[in-house]
């Protein structure tokens, strides 16, 4: 078995509310990630955890606050965004986080910020 | 991170083998090349990985040129469900995939 499961599939949010994305795997895995992907562009690197701790943050701004609170779930916290942070937020989790592992990914959670 | 090139775009008739090829001339001699794709807008799907030698699974195979600067990635026999936007990575030290804009092929009847 080698899924990744993402809640909601859809959320559409104001830009005054709070809200999370849910992400969860039970393969073992200790690296978790997430991604973002703007309609018609490549996957963009977001967050890494490795190890319920976070290793990778790629400059993501604070309106998106990530949260690994144990080694199957990684959440996304949400809070303030703006419509141009509409997009498909991908998880994605490998064995652990290093060269050669395999990464599997989510079906993805589709962000509508009004 | 070693950058990849991918044509944009490919066609390929349906029970054809599709050849999509992919340029990493500045891979190191431990990064991996990784082929993912997409299938309109689900999330992304392993394909296969490699590192020097040519790797076959159920899905595809992949040929790495013994220079490791380019490498092929084959679907023997592609069906209409094959057509996606296919990734070409190479995964760096840090262990994550940073994606390039990826080739779209289009499986035609």
């Amino acid at each position: 078995d080698t899924e990744v499961t993402q809640t909601p599939k859809h959320l559409v949010m104001g830009m005054t509310n709070k809200k999370s994305l849910k992400c969860e795997q039970h393969m073992g895995h200790r690296a978790m990630y997430w991604y973002k992907q703007k309609a018609k562009k490549p996957p963009e690197l977001m967050f890494v955890y490795s190890y319920e701790k976070l290793s990778i943050n790629e400059s993501v701004p604070s309106r998106f606050s990530p949260e690994c609170p144990n080694s199957s779930l990684l959440n996304l916290h949400l809070h303030a965004l703006q419509p141009e942070d509409s997009a498909l937020y991908l998880c994605a989790s490998s064995q652990t986080l290093s060269i050669g592992n395999t990464i599997y990914f989510g079906e993805g959670s589709w962000l509508t910020v009004v | 991170d070693a950058k990849t090139t991918q044509p944009t775009s490919m066609d390929c008739a349906e029970g054809r083998a599709a050849n999509l090829p992919c340029n990493h001339s500045t891979i190191s001699g431990n990064e991996y090349v990784y082929w993912y794709r997409q299938i309109h807008s689900q999330g992304p799907q392993y394909i296969i990985h490699g590192l020097k030698n040519n790797e076959t699974n159920e899905m595809a195979s992949l040929i790495i040129t013994e220079d490791r600067k380019s490498s092929t990635l084959i679907l023997p026999h592609a069906t209409l469900r094959d057509t996606a936007v296919y990734y070409c990575i190479v995964m760096g030290s840090q262990g994550n995939l940073i994606f390039g804009k990826g080739t779209k092929l289009s499986v035609k009847p």
